[in-house]
């Protein structure tokens, strides 16, 4: 069964630092998202794509963040300047808005600013 | 106001019981509305799915829709340990944009 994945699982990075978070959504899929989830918090809507631009963005969604999809199959979240407060988990999900609009989850990757 | 908010927990039942999850939402543009499960440590997990108003059923889960009273919920039928887990509730108003409750956390004691 086609599964969306995510690297890497735990990254470790100093505050200021720049991060790069991978996911690799399911091959038909055509929108993506990320998400964020602090520790104990709910799920958080950070971003969608969808036609190789961003569709919709949350308030956390800054200016410190950036979203691209290099290639065919890859999707990244970058985080140019890491705060303390983005440690969390980072959900990659996708899409196949002509079947329906059930998002498919990667297993996230944990983020912590130290 | 929350844009979604579902009732408060933890919730509690016996094996075998009923688990009732309830949700609350704001916009009344929102179009679909999704139930996950999440394992502590572990990504959310789709249940339930719907679209239209009245009930759909998927084995031991049934997600109820009013959109009138902007209200979903999702009955968990002879509730097993296994079941025990955080529940979301998931709103989209489009396809690019979804909002997520704080969630329930369900205990099912054997």
């Amino acid at each position: 069964e086609p599964e969306v994945t995510q690297t890497p699982s735990h990254q470790v990075t100093q505050m200021g630092q720049e991060v790069i978070l991978r996911c690799v959504p399911i091959s038909n899929h055509l929108y993506f998202y990320w998400y964020r989830q602090i520790l104990g918090q709910k799920v958080e809507f950070l971003v969608s794509f969808y036609n190789n631009e961003i569709s919709e963005k949350s308030e956390i969604f800054d200016d410190q963040f950036s979203v691209e999809r290099p290639d065919g199959s890859n999707f990244t979240l970058k985080i140019r300047s890491t705060k303390l407060e983005d440690s969390a988990m980072y959900f990659c999900a996708s899409i196949n808005i002509r079947e329906s609009y059930e998002q498919y989850f990667g297993p996230g990757t944990r983020l912590t600013v130290t | 106001q929350k844009e979604v908010e579902q009732n408060s927990g933890p919730l509690s039942v016996p094996e075998g019981a009923i688990a009732s999850l309830n949700c609350t939402y704001s916009d009344r543009g929102s179009q679909s509305f999704f139930w996950y499960r999440q394992y502590s440590g572990k990504s959310p997990e789709l249940i339930m799915f719907i679209y239209s108003n009245g009930d759909k059923e998927d084995g031991r889960f049934t997600a109820q829709l009013n959109k009138a009273s902007q209200y979903v919920s999702l009955l968990i039928r002879d509730s097993q340990p296994s079941d025990s887990a955080t529940y979301l509730c998931a709103v989209y108003t489009n396809a690019g944009k979804s909002t997520f409750g704080d969630g329930t956390t369900l205990t099912v004691k054997p």
